[in-house]
């Protein structure tokens, strides 16, 4: 199985200041990307995906793509105490089949 | 609506007993998933369905047998339960994403804690 990388943190950021999330993956046919948030005790839950080169914004959250590096991340700006989650990378092999990095805890201290 | 969920949300049962968990989509998606999350967190997939038909197989012991009655069920039935098992089971579903748009985002139910004692 390809394998998804990601620094597992904690990473520590005061509230209002920009978090980076950064993941790397092996398999270069990979075509979709995503960024899930998951809270203590909760289910993942979608926070942005990208498909192409570049950059995406929505709302306070920007993903990044670059293919050539096989490199993923995420920033979220003004970060807020409720931002504090684990952040999860996942991309798609065959058959949709997501491959999931083990995830980059989030600590946003107020 | 809920839009992907699983019965039940807790699981405690005996080593060697064999339990069942359901999982139901109101989504109209054609595609289910069962995943594991372990103990440190790791999320990893195990079964895909398309249109009732299974698609991904991860390397999962046979206790393990996933069915799929209609493509907005998939349940997951696990026979002879080891301490090994335990774990957070997730269902997800998505649309399979074409040529001519939509996504293949995977939507997550609320999991299955299951604790073999």
């Amino acid at each position: 199985q390809k394998e998804v990388e990601q620094n597992s943190g904690p990473l520590s950021v005061p509230e209002g200041a920009i978090a980076s999330l950064n993941c790397t993956y092996s398999d270069r046919g990979s075509q979709s990307f995503f960024w899930y948030r998951q809270y203590s005790g909760k289910s993942p839950e979608l926070i942005m995906f990208i498909y192409s080169n570049g950059d995406k914004e929505d709302g306070r959250f920007t993903a990044q793509l670059n293919k050539a590096s096989q490199y993923v991340s995420l920033l979220i700006r003004d970060s807020q105490p409720s931002d504090s989650a684990t952040y999860l990378c996942a991309v798609t092999e065959y058959g949709n089949k997501l491959v999931f990095g083990a995830g980059t805890i989030l600590r946003v201290k107020s | 609506d809920t839009a992907v969920s699983q019965t039940p949300k807790y699981l405690v049962t005996q080593m060697g007993n064999d339990k069942s968990i359901k999982c139901e989509q109101n989504l109209g998606h054609d595609t289910m998933y069962w995943y594991k999350q372990d103990s440190k967190k790791f999320l990893k997939i195990m079964f895909s369905y398309n249109n009732k038909e299974l698609i991904i197989n991860e390397t999962v012991p046979n206790r393990f047998s996933p069915k799929s009655p209609d493509k907005a069920h998939l349940n997951l039935h696990i026979n002879s339960l080891e301490l090994g098992d335990s774990a957070v089971y997730f269902c997800a579903s998505s649309q399979v994403r074409t040529s001519g748009g939509g996504t293949d985002t995977q939507y997550f139910g609320p999991g299955t804690r299951l604790t073999v004692l």
